[in-house]
C-alpha cells in the first residue's frame, strides 16, 4: 500500500483560471476527506465521501468549489474562478470506516495552491 | 475563534533539551489526538488519548489528557533535529478540527 498520494504537488494559476487537484486514497478505504491549510493554521476541514456520496460541505466550500468521488476511489476538487484568497495547500485523507475500525485518517503529501 | 487553542505558536530549542506543547480548549472531548506535520507534506498522526487522565508514551514522546478532558500535552524529552516539524492537536471526530500548531525547531 503506498498510502494517499495527491497530484499535482505543486500548482500556480492566475486568478481567474479555473483548476483541479486530485486524490487518490488508501486502497479500500471508504472514506475521504479534503481539507485546506493556510499558513501558520492548522488543515480546516471541507468535505468528505463515504463511497462515492458526498456527506458534508463545509461553509468554507463556496460555490466555486466542487469535488467528486464518482466511483468511490480517486476524488476531483476543482476550484473555479481563482482568488487569490485560493491560495493554501489542499490536503485530502482517507480512512476505513466499519466493525472493528477507528476511523484514524491517513493525509497525502497535499497539492499547494498559489494564485497570482 | 479557535476551539483548540495551541501554545506557544512557536519554539526553538537545542538538540538534547526538553520541551513541552500545550493543547487547551474550553469544550469537553471524549478523545484527542496529536500529529505531527513536515514541510511540504501531510500531518501523520502520533497518538490518540481517550481517558481523562491519560499518559501515553511514544519512544521519547510523553503525551498527557488533562484529567477534566478539556487539554492534552505533549512532553519531547532529549529533543533530536529528527523532531523539527509542526505538531497539531484535533479533536477526534469524523471531521477533525485543529489548533493552528505549534511550530518546532530543534536546533544540532
Amino acid at each position: 500500500d503506498t498510502g494517499v498520494s495527491q497530484d499535482p504537488r505543486h500548482k500556480i494559476t492566475k486568478r481567474g483560471q479555473n483548476v483541479t487537484f486530485r486524490c487518490d486514497p488508501i486502497s479500500e478505504h471508504n472514506r475521504l476527506y479534503w481539507y485546506r491549510q493556510t499558513l501558520g493554521q492548522g488543515p480546516e476541514f471541507l468535505t468528505y465521501f463515504q463511497n462515492e456520496a458526498q456527506l458534508e460541505k463545509s461553509r468554507l466550500l463556496s460555490d466555486r468549489f466542487s469535488a467528486e468521488r464518482p466511483k468511490g476511489s480517486f476524488s476531483t476538487l476543482e476550484i473555479q474562478r481563482t482568488e487569490q484568497g485560493d491560495s493554501a495547500m489542499y490536503l485530502c485523507a482517507s480512512s476505513l470506516v466499519g466493525a472493528g475500525t477507528t476511523d484514524t485518517q491517513y493525509f497525502g503529501p497535499g497539492t499547494r495552491l498559489t494564485v497570482l | 475563534t479557535q476551539l483548540l487553542e495551541q501554545s506557544p505558536q512557536f519554539l526553538s530549542i537545542q538538540e538534547g533539551e526538553n520541551l513541552t506543547v500545550y493543547c487547551n480548549s474550553s469544550s469537553v472531548f471524549s478523545s484527542l489526538q496529536w500529529y505531527r506535520q513536515e514541510p511540504g507534506e501531510g500531518p501523520v498522526l502520533l497518538v490518540t488519548v481517550v481517558t481523562g487522565g491519560e499518559v501515553k508514551k511514544l519512544k521519547r514522546l510523553t503525551f498527557q489528557f488533562g484529567d477534566a478532558r478539556k487539554d492534552s500535552s505533549l512532553h519531547i524529552t532529549a529533543a533530536q533535529p529528527g523532531d523539527t516539524g509542526l505538531y497539531l492537536c484535533c479533536t477526534n471526530d469524523y471531521k477533525l478540527s485543529f489548533g493552528a500548531g505549534t511550530t518546532v525547531t530543534v536546533r544540532a
